[in-house]
């Protein structure tokens, strides 16, 4: 079974701080994706990754960024948190064929003060 | 721009009622239609898809959809409810020839199942 993992559940950083948010997935898959999710507005597209040390813009790239260094391990990076940026952030992953469904990590709650 | 649009925020149901979502999605080319669910407390797991082929597709514990390509269309469906399907429920596009695979959400909707 795929098994995507999310390095913290939740989170508490003051604004200003730079945050890293780590995700592993064990399958061997070339796609790696950041979500962040809010009540009423779904799942909007961070950042996503077909390659190793590939990085495509999602929706709402602003105030992120990511590294994919390693095909396994895919980053999200906040350079200086805001408190707009208190969310859910879910991390994904798929196969490299165009119709494979994505398999999430159990998010990282988010808040910054 | 692919977008998706869930008409449903909220919907309250008792047990063995039936269950329609509506989910339309804007998009001109061939499209990969998914339906995600999200227990409360668990992770976003994969109900059903659509790829091609027979319109009506059935998922895991008793849901189907059906994907209507003159409406834009991809509900989802059970016939009788259980308290157990209290859950968040999100419609999920991806147009066919786009690199990486990435999913277009949209705003999903929130089932709240009644014993």
């Amino acid at each position: 079974d795929v098994k995507v993992t999310q390095s913290s559940r939740y989170l508490v950083k003051r604004t200003g701080e730079k945050v890293f948010l780590e995700c592993v997935q064990d399958m061997d898959h070339e796609n790696m994706f950041w979500y962040r999710q809010d009540p009423g507005l779904g799942l909007r597209l961070i950042y996503f990754s077909y390659d190793v040390k590939m990085k495509e813009k999602g929706d709402i790239p602003e105030g992120y960024s990511v590294s994919r260094e390693k095909k396994e391990r895919f980053s999200l990076i906040l350079e200086s948190a805001s408190t707009n940026q208190t969310s859910m952030y879910l991390c994904a992953s798929s196969s490299g064929l165009y119709n494979s469904p994505l398999h999430f990590g159990n998010g990282t709650r988010l808040t910054v003060t | 721009a692919q977008s998706v649009s869930q008409h449903n925020h909220h919907v309250i149901l008792s047990e063995a009622a039936s269950l329609e979502l509506g989910c339309n999605y804007s998009y001109g080319g061939t499209v990969n239609l998914f339906w995600y669910v999200q227990y409360p407390g668990q992770h976003l797991q994969l109900l059903l898809k659509y790829f091609s082929g027979d319109p009506l597709v059935k998922g895991i514990k008793g849901f189907e959809a059906e994907f209507i390509k003159s409406k834009f269309s991809f509900n989802l469906r059970k016939p009788s409810v259980q308290w157990s399907d209290t859950a968040e429920y999100f419609c999920a596009v991806n147009a066919r020839n786009n690199q990486g695979g990435k999913l277009i959400f949209g705003q999903g909707t929130e089932l709240s199942v009644k014993p």
